[in-house]
């Protein structure tokens, strides 16, 4: 079964600065997808970015990032310039292609300091 | 555009009655239909996904069920709630093909138990 893995309950960063948040995976499969989601205190869940496996391409979305290592099993978030709306709590999934089912991880809360 | 609806957004109930936790996606045909409980500052758990009417996979064993009743109606029930029950409940929903599509999520309904 695949599982998704945040090592890291709780990060902070300094208003303007930047701040990765970590996660692997584990999964025997080749082609699958990868999303980071926040979800602010008002617990709506919002898409932040997306990775295709078979991409080698590291997907970007404005201040935010990712650092795809497929051998390695890991799918990192960057956040730049962070901004003090960006404080939330980040989760990392993963979706089975062939099941469509999206599994978290259990989320990392994100605090930034003004 | 699509919208999805899930209600109540806040629910109190006695410890043995029944629930019924209802969703609808507008906008869109045969979606892939999830239901995730998230505990108090915790992952999202994924407890029941649906790819069609009456197709219905259930993730963990649980004192709660689901049911598709027509192509974009997603219901959650339990004949006797328990204590453990008591969580915040989301909906979700994915175009069928495509795995790289996103969950969309409902705003969520926060169930308490007593």
């Amino acid at each position: 079964a695949q599982t998704v893995t945040q090592s890291q309950p709780e990060m902070s960063v300094q208003e303007a600065e930047t701040v990765t948040l970590s996660c692997t995976y584990d999964t025997s499969e080749s082609d699958y997808y990868l999303f980071w989601y926040k979800q602010p205190p008002s617990r709506q869940m919002i898409l932040v970015i997306r990775q295709e496996a078979y991409k080698q391409q590291n997907a970007t979305e404005n201040r935010f990032s990712v650092n795809f290592q497929k051998a390695a099993k890991s799918f990192s978030l960057k956040i730049s310039d962070s901004q003090l709306g960006d404080a939330a709590m980040y989760f990392c999934a993963y979706r089975n292609l062939n099941t469509g089912k999206l599994i978290f991880g259990q989320g990392t809360t994100l605090q930034v300091k003004p | 555009s699509q919208t999805i609806h899930q209600w109540p957004a806040t629910l109190v109930q006695p410890v043995g009655s029944p629930l019924s936790l209802e969703c609808t996606v507008e906008g869109t045909s045969n979606p892939n239909l999830y239901w995730y409980r998230q505990a108090a500052g915790r992952g999202l758990q994924l407890l029941f996904y649906s790819v069609g009417i009456g197709q219905i996979s259930s993730e963990v064993p649980q004192n709660l069920s689901a049911s598709r009743p027509q192509d974009r109606q997603f219901i959650l029930s339990s004949k006797k709630l328990l204590l453990s029950d008591s969580g915040f409940y989301l909906c979700a929903w994915s175009v069928l093909t495509g795995g790289n599509s996103p969950l969309h999520f409902g705003n969520g309904t926060r169930l308490t138990v007593t």
